[in-house]
């Protein structure tokens, strides 16, 4: 079957503007997380999805990030006026359920602000 | 707060020559340890999860294995195609940690 799709692949932006970015989950996976991996490093979590309600925001580096998922269905990461320090690799991935499945990840969306 | 070091950075290996990455990490109770491969300008790639001590994963060339402080992921007789940065992360057990912790990854290269 289908596997998690992310959109756009590539967004390139000026500093200050606001990006959106999206990700359709594995049909009949409750569950959505967002990544990031800045160029070099490792992936740091983002936000947690169980449905629609996102009960872990913890990762979310500022008050520019937000996110919101439709149903069980895509989600949207929202970065306002952006920074060059966003630029990174942002990933998508779902799982079945949460606890303990395995996460499957998207081809992700490179982002670099100018 | 859990974490994941992963060791070597990087490994060049000839074609055929066996090795292991070692992925070592603390948890407040482990509730799984995911082995993925990333391939450049892509997306992880899932390979194994272990979920307790002594538990063994296989699938063609590479092993994955499990202690109650590290894993091992073996690579024998590699070919040039097993070419990938190879990143371990753990989930933990506290409620609400849904979230995968991830180490800097282990760049492999194996030359024909």
């Amino acid at each position: 079957g289908a596997g998690v799709s992310q959109s756009p692949s590539n967004k390139v932006t000026e500093k200050g503007k606001d990006v959106e970015l999206r990700c359709d989950p594995i049909s009949g996976h409750t569950a959505l997380y967002w990544y990031r991996q800045r160029l070099g490093q490792g992936l740091e979590f983002l936000i947690y999805f169980q449905g629609n309600s996102a009960p872990d925001k913890s990762g979310l580096p500022s008050d520019r990030f937000s996110a919101e998922r439709t149903g069980e269905s895509v989600s949207t990461l929202t970065i306002q006026r952006t920074q060059q320090e966003d630029s990174a690799v942002y990933l998508c991935a779902s799982s079945l359920r949460g606890s303990g499945d395995t996460q499957y990840f998207g081809p992700g969306t490179r982002l670099t602000v100018l | 707060e859990d974490q994941v070091t992963q060791s070597p950075e990087a490994l060049r290996l000839q074609e055929g020559e066996s090795s292991s990455l070692n992925c070592s990490y603390t948890v407040s109770g482990l509730r799984g340890l995911f082995w993925y491969r990333q391939d450049p300008g892509k997306g992880p790639e899932f390979l194994f999860t272990l979920y307790s001590a002594g538990e063994e994963k296989e699938k063609e060339r590479l092993k994955a294995t499990l202690t109650k402080k590290e894993s091992f992921l073996h690579i024998t007789a590699p070919k040039p195609e097993d070419s990938a940065t190879y990143l371990c992360a753990v989930q933990g057990i506290i409620q609400g940690a849904q979230k995968l912790v991830f180490g800097q990854g282990t760049r492999l290269t194996i030359n024909p």
